[in-house]
């Protein structure tokens, strides 16, 4: 099956820093997803984004299908990012409607 | 405006005893899935209904079964819960676009503790 690569796994910031999380994926894919899951567990959505560049307030996300990754970038921090954001992709050849999670990264904002 | 509802959020149950959990939604997608979280660790997913089509996981226990009576409504039932079950179970959507664009929405996830 597809491999999905998130680096890095943790990340600690001071507020109003900047920080890019990378999502590396191993085959082609017809979609891809970012989400962050908060405290409470639950996961929003972010970015819909199999390729291309989107933003949205302080966030955006590129993704270059043909070089397989995406990056997904948060600008002026603030404590409410903190929690795990995730990559999930659609493997172009594989099971349609079926997302690979990778690990995810574990950000924490610190006031 | 809820869209994809869990119910309930939190759930315990004894070793054994079996336990149902409930997903709705109001954004009337064709896609319904059951994905299992534990702690420190990416989604799994369970198995997935496309309308009344059921897809399971190659690698979803026997233990883990699913109903789909409508659009609405699907449900996680745990026949003989083990420690080993305790985890967070997610409720997703999507509208089930097969040529991509196919966003998948979460429910709040019930957390469930066996005990």
């Amino acid at each position: 099956g597809i491999q999905v690569e998130q680096s890095p796994p943790d990340l600690i910031l001071q507020e109003g820093a900047n920080s890019t999380l990378r999502c590396n994926f191993s085959d082609s894919v017809n979609n891809l997803q970012w989400f962050h899951q908060n405290p409470w567990g639950q996961l929003i959505n972010l970015f819909y984004i199999p390729s291309g560049t989107k933003q949205n307030g302080r966030l955006s996300a590129t993704t270059v299908a043909t070089e397989r990754y995406s990056l997904l970038y948060i600008s002026s921090s603030q404590t409410t990012d903190s929690g795990v954001y995730f990559c999930a992709v659609e493997h172009s050849g594989g099971s349609n409607y079926k997302l690979t999670f990778g690990k995810g990264t574990l950000l924490t904002v610190n006031p | 405006d809820a869209m994809v509802i869990q119910n309930p959020r939190y759930q315990v149950t004894q070793f054994g005893k079996p336990v149902t959990l409930s997903c709705s939604q109001t954004l009337n997608h064709n896609v319904m899935y059951w994905y299992q979280q534990k702690s420190s660790q990416a989604p799994k997913l369970l198995f997935h209904y496309y309308d009344k089509d059921f897809n399971n996981e190659a690698d979803t226990p026997d233990n883990f079964q699913s109903r789909r009576p409508n659009t609405s409504f699907c449900f996680l039932d745990i026949r003989s819960p083990g420690l080993g079950d305790a985890a967070m179970y997610l409720c997703a959507t999507s509208r089930g676009w097969s040529a991509g664009g196919d966003t998948q929405y979460f429910g709040p996830g019930t957390r469930l503790t066996v005990l």
